[in-house]
């Protein structure tokens, strides 16, 4: 069974252009997480949604970040428009119905130049 | 809110020795998840253990085992027989016992293994 998928891999971007992320969670998961890690913050909760319903979205730092779930298959964290602090690794994770563990993705390691 | 410390950023052991990594938490909460997780330098994220706060029973996955001392807040790892694939980022994690709560973690805990 595939794991998480997360594209793309690496994203290099100029200050003020527009990143898109994009996730895919295990196949019959039905809560979606996405991190962020970087080395001052270490690894911090930006929003999660269960059964594609943006549940808790505290983490989100700003008004330039938006996340996505338009269908239990898919979702996308998109910055807009990104800064050099943006710069981190970005994690999605799945977890199944009635279950605790949470499963990541390899990671998106994003750098805004 | 509910915390997570591990308060050793580095360790090393030896390979086939034993090692143990430290991790406190502070919560309000009767009923929650613990786990630790794995970042090799590849950064992939991977479960290692997972205890639940209302089974006494320490959890072990192979070469892996918990020590939960849920009244002093306390889940170490103890990895026996460690080995060169062992080294990596270790990080303790916390869950409410809420379906997709968040995972709060914990600082990381750098392993080496050295041959």
């Amino acid at each position: 069974d595939a794991g998480v998928i997360q594209s793309p891999r690496h994203e290099v971007t100029e200050m003020g252009q527009e990143v898109t992320l994009r996730c895919k969670p295990i196949s019959g998961h039905n809560s979606l997480f996405w991190y962020r890690q970087t080395m001052m913050r270490g690894l911090e909760l930006l929003i999660y949604f269960n059964n594609n319903v943006p549940i808790d979205d505290s983490g989100m730092p700003e008004d330039r970040f938006s996340a996505k779930m338009p269908n239990a298959s898919f979702s996308t964290l998109k910055i807009q428009p990104s800064e050099p602090r943006d710069s981190a690794v970005y994690f999605c994770a799945s977890s199944p119905p009635a279950l605790a563990t949470q499963y990541f993705g390899p990671g998106t390691r994003l750098l805004v130049l | 809110a509910q915390t997570v410390t591990q308060s050793q950023p580095e360790m090393s052991v030896q390979e086939a020795e034993t090692v143990t990594l430290s991790c406190t938490y502070d919560t309000s909460e009767s009923d929650y998840y613990l786990f630790w997780y794995k970042q090799p330098p590849s950064r992939q994220m991977i479960l290692v253990i997972r205890q639940e706060a209302y089974k006494q029973q320490n959890a072990t996955e192979n070469r892996f085992s918990v020590n939960f001392q849920k009244a002093a807040k306390s889940f170490s790892l103890k990895i026996s027989d460690s080995q060169l694939g062992d080294a990596a980022m270790y990080f303790c994690a916390y869950m409410r016992k809420t379906s997709g709560s968040r995972l709060t973690f914990g600082e990381g805990t750098q392993l080496t293994v050295n041959p």
